[in-house]
């Protein structure tokens, strides 16, 4: 079946950017997501990419999809202490009624 | 607009007993999804229902649990006998058509 990976943990110091990375395995992908969720929280939705696409940018968020290797990765620029949370990165496929595949999440620490 | 609404926020049971999970899904959305986050892993799909329609329900565990979405009221998930393995966090998402996903704050529940 269809799998999402990540890293677990990633730290960063409060200024620098952060890229977190997600591999995906399943080729009839339509579109990749990311999801932010804070402790006790549900989960928010940052940004999304369409798979025609190679690049996503909005705000101090950018997204990158290189569907050839299936990697994705979300980079944030000039990280805060507030963006400390779990990302989750999630992929759903045309044949799936809009079933989300989520991968285990990344948590980031933003140090002082 | 309140967003989608679960309750409870936290279900504590005995094993042996039935836990209810309730949903309302946000104004004018008629596609509800329930999800599983089990401790330290990813959400995992569990069921996508419209009014008085369960369209996909691949993720659900064959015995114990069921969904529904009434032509009126929220959408509930039940467990019934639960066991300790039930104990997660249980998200609920809506959207207005096959996409575009709002999530709940979720409903933890523990059983001891």
């Amino acid at each position: 079946g269809e799998d999402v990976e990540q890293s677990l943990f990633l730290s960063v110091r409060e200024g620098d950017s952060s890229v977190i990375n997600c591999t995906y395995t399943d080729s009839s992908s339509t579109y990749l997501y990311w999801y932010k969720q804070e402790p006790g929280a549900g989960l928010q939705l940052l940004t999304y990419i369409f798979s025609n696409m190679d690049m996503k940018q909005d705000q101090r968020l950018t997204v990158l999809l290189n569907k050839k290797d299936k990697h994705l990765s979300l980079r944030i620029a000039d990280t805060q202490t507030g963006d400390s949370a779990i990302y989750f990165c999630a992929e759903s496929s045309s044949g799936s009624a809009r079933q989300l595949t989520f991968g285990s999440g990344t948590q980031l620490t933003v140090l002082p | 607009n309140a967003g989608v609404m679960q309750n409870p926020r936290h279900l504590v049971r005995r094993r042996g007993q039935e836990a209810r999970l309730r949903c309302s899904p946000m104004k004018g959305h008629s596609h509800v999804y329930w999800y599983r986050q089990l401790p330290e892993e990813g959400l995992k799909f569990m069921v996508y229902l419209q009014k008085e329609n369960i369209i996909d329900e691949s993720g659900m565990p064959k015995e114990r649990f069921s969904a529904e979405f009434p032509k009126e009221g929220p959408s509930i998930l039940r467990i019934q006998q639960v066991v300790r393995g039930d104990s997660a966090a249980y998200f609920c998402a809506s959207s207005p058509y096959e996409d575009g996903y709002t999530f709940g704050s979720g409903t933890r529940l523990t059983v001891v």
